[in-house]
Order: structure tokens, then sequence, then C-alpha cells
């Protein structure tokens, strides 16, 4: 079975580090993008930035470049999301996603396929 | 960054009938539209992709249409288990993926 497994639930105080993880299982992990994706209580989804855990290239939303680092490590088929200093504004949900890829024609259709089932950072003094 | 604006906010129907959300993108992504629904504290589950392909395991009730800026989601005939929020998502070029900011489709 393809699964994304993350990490639990997290508390924190302002100012503290903080790394969540997602873990693939049940294909070939180095061959997928993996998306990040944050949802504040009561709201929408924002797509954060995706990494290629092949080679750990990654690309963020200008809405989160400088605030958050994606990372993988390939030999334990484990994507991070991290913070150098948690704020309050960080609380939300944070789901991984794995970024499918299609071609039809001259067409490339990508869309997130397998999700994992979120990471809960609440952030308070 | 491309802005996509999903409409109505938010809709109130009953069991049986035929919903359509829609989703504007701010400027032409051809087809590369998909649609999430997502039900209170679960992950989304991917219904639609390209558009109008359905995601294999979904039932055929979902349909998609559209392309350049437009785009629609319909539901033929709404079961209990459809109450949820709707998302369509951008995918055109790099990234950032955008999302519209969500349908939630109540019980009337």
């Amino acid at each position: 079975e393809v699964q994304l497994v993350q990490s639990g639930a997290e508390v924190k105080k302002p100012g503290e580090s903080l790394r969540i993880s997602c873990k693939g299982s049940g294909y070939s992990f180095t061959n997928f993008w993996i998306a990040w994706v944050r949802q504040m209580p009561g709201k929408g989804l924002e797509w954060m930035g995706i990494i290629y855990p092949g080679d750990s290239e990654t690309r963020y939303s200008p809405s989160f470049q400088g605030h958050i680092t994606m990372s993988a490590d390939k030999s334990i088929s484990t994507a991070y999301l991290q913070w150098s200093s948690v704020e309050a504004s960080d609380t939300a949900m944070y789901f991984c996603a794995r970024r499918q890829y299609l071609r039809v024609s001259w067409y490339d259709y990508y869309y997130m396929d397998v999700w994992g089932k979120g990471t809960t950072v609440t952030v308070s003094s | 960054d491309i802005q996509m604006t999903q409409s109505p906010s938010s809709l109130s129907a009953s069991v049986g009938d035929r919903v359509t959300i829609t989703c504007r993108a701010s400027h032409s992504i051809s087809s590369y539209l998909n649609w999430y629904q997502q039900k209170p504290g679960k992950a989304p589950r991917l219904l639609i992709y390209a558009a109008s392909s359905l995601q294999s395991g979904v039932p055929s009730r979902f349909s998609g249409s559209g392309s350049g800026t437009d785009f629609t989601l319909t539901i033929s005939s709404l079961q209990p288990e459809d109450f949820a929020t709707y998302y369509c998502q951008q995918s055109s070029n790099t990234p950032p993926y955008t999302f519209g900011q969500g349908t939630k489709l109540e019980i009337k």
C-alpha cells in the first residue's frame, strides 16, 4: 500500500526550533516530489513548497520562503519540514503529499494523489 | 503567482441534488486544474485531475470540466458522504500550485 506517515503532534513555545517528518512507503520514494501544505485552524489549504527526495531540490512558495526549510533523507524515505524559530502564527495542521506526474501529448499534469494524515503544530507561550 | 477563486464559498443542498462549484484562475492555466475533497479533521482527497479526469476509486457522480480560466466541479446526485469542503488547485508551469479558498457544502 502506498502511504505517507507523518510524525505526531507537536507543542512548542515561540522561538523554539521544530522539525516534522513524512515517511513514504509502498513506492519508489526518490522518484516523486513531496509537497507540504499548511492549514491554519478553520482556514483553507496553502501550498508551501515541494522537494524532490532524489536530489533534495526544493521549490518554495514566496509566502513561505525564508521561514521554513524542507529537506529529505532518501536512505530512510523521509521528508522533513523544519523551522529554526517558530511563531504563534505557525500554529496549524501540516500535510505532506506525493506529487504525481502524468504526460499526455505535450502536456505535463501534476496533482497530489497520496496524502499523509497531517501533523498538528501548536505554538503557545 | 496565479490566484484561484472559488464560488460559492458555501452552499446548502439536499441529498439527491445536482451541485456545481466554480473555480476561476487569474490567468489561463489550460487544463492544469485539480479538485480535492476534505472532511473535518481529515487529509484532502484527490477527486479530479487535469480538469476532467476522475481519480481511481472516486464515484462517477463526480465530474470536472473547463479549460483556460473557468472550471466546474459537478456532483450529479449528492450523497450523505459528499458533505465536505471542496478545493480547486492549479498546477500550471512551476510551483507554487495555489489552491482556491474552498467551498463548504452543507446539508440543507
